[in-house]
C-alpha cells in the first residue's frame, strides 16, 4: 500500500529556512501521471496548496510564495523536498504531502495524503 | 489568479440532504474539474467527488457534485446525512493562467 510520510524539523526560528521532506513508500515516486506536492494548513484554518512537482523535474509553485519556495526531488531516495526560506510566524501550519493523479483510470485529483507535519515558527 | 468561495459553515439534520457550493471568482467554472475533499477532525483530506461529479471507490452514491455555469458555481451534495458526515469539506480546482492548484476556504458541515 503506497504510503506519503512527511519529516520536518518542528520548531523553526523566525526569517531562518524551513526544510521539509516527504518519502513515498510502497510505490515509485518516478511514474507518469502524477505531481508530487506540499499543502499547508494554518492551525484552525484551511488549505493551501504550496508548490508541486514532477519526478523530470518540471514544478510549480503558489505564486503568492513563490519567491521564498525551492521544491525538489531525489528519484533515487524516493522521496521529494521543500525549502521555505525567510519564515514567519504566518508560516506555522501542519504541513501534507500530497500526490495529484492524471490519470485517467484513477482521475484528476490529489489521490494520497501523508499524516501531516507541524512546524511552529517561533524563537 | 481566480478564488473559490464557499460558505463558512452548514448544519443540517441526520437523515436530511445538504448542499455545499464553491463559486468561482472569475473565469469559467468549466475551464477546469473542480474537486471535494472531506477532513473529519484530526485526520488528513480525502477526495469524495473528483472531476466535477465522479467518484472515488469507497465513497457512498450519497454524495454527488455538479456545476452550474450560470452561477459559476459547483456543488457537493450530500443525502441522508449521517453523524460520520460531519467535517470540514473543501473544494478544489486548477487555475491555467497561473499554473497553480487552488482551494476554497471550506465549509464545516454539522449534523445535529
Amino acid at each position: 500500500q503506497e504510503q506519503l510520510q512527511e519529516s520536518g524539523p518542528g520548531l523553526v526560528q523566525p526569517s531562518e529556512t524551513l526544510s521539509l521532506s516527504c518519502t513515498v513508500s510502497g510505490g515509485s515516486i518516478s511514474r507518469t501521471g502524477y505531481y508530487w506536492g506540499w499543502i499547508r494548513q494554518p492551525p484552525g484554518k484551511g488549505l493551501e496548496w504550496i508548490a508541486s512537482i514532477h519526478y523530470s523535474g518540471n514544478s510549480f509553485y503558489n505564486p503568492s510564495l513563490k519567491s521564498r519556495l525551492t521544491i525538489s526531488v531525489d528519484t533515487s531516495k524516493n522521496h521529494f523536498s521543500l525549502r521555505l526560506s525567510s519564515v514567519t510566524a504566518a508560516d506555522t501550519a501542519l504541513y501534507y504531502c500530497a500526490r495529484w493523479s492524471m490519470l485517467d483510470r484513477q482521475g484528476w485529483h490529489f489521490d494520497l495524503w501523508g499524516r501531516g507535519t507541524l512546524a511552529t515558527v517561533s524563537a | 489568479n481566480f478564488m473559490l468561495t464557499q460558505p463558512h459553515s452548514v448544519s443540517e439534520s441526520p437523515g436530511k440532504t445538504v448542499t455545499i457550493s464553491c463559486t468561482r471568482s472569475s473565469g469559467s467554472i468549466a475551464t477546469n474539474y473542480v474537486q471535494w475533499y472531506q477532513q473529519r477532525p484530526g485526520s488528513s483530506p480525502t477526495t469524495v467527488i473528483y472531476e466535477d461529479n465522479q467518484r472515488p471507490s469507497g465513497v457512498p452514491d450519497r454524495f454527488s457534485g455538479s456545476t452550474d455555469t450560470s452561477s459559476n458555481s459547483a456543488s457537493l451534495t450530500i443525502s441522508g446525512l449521517k453523524t460520520e458526515d460531519e467535517a470540514d469539506y473543501y473544494c478544489q480546482s486548477y487555475d491555467n493562467n497561473k499554473q497553480c492548484w487552488v482551494f476554497g476556504g471550506g465549509t464545516k458541515l454539522t449534523v445535529l
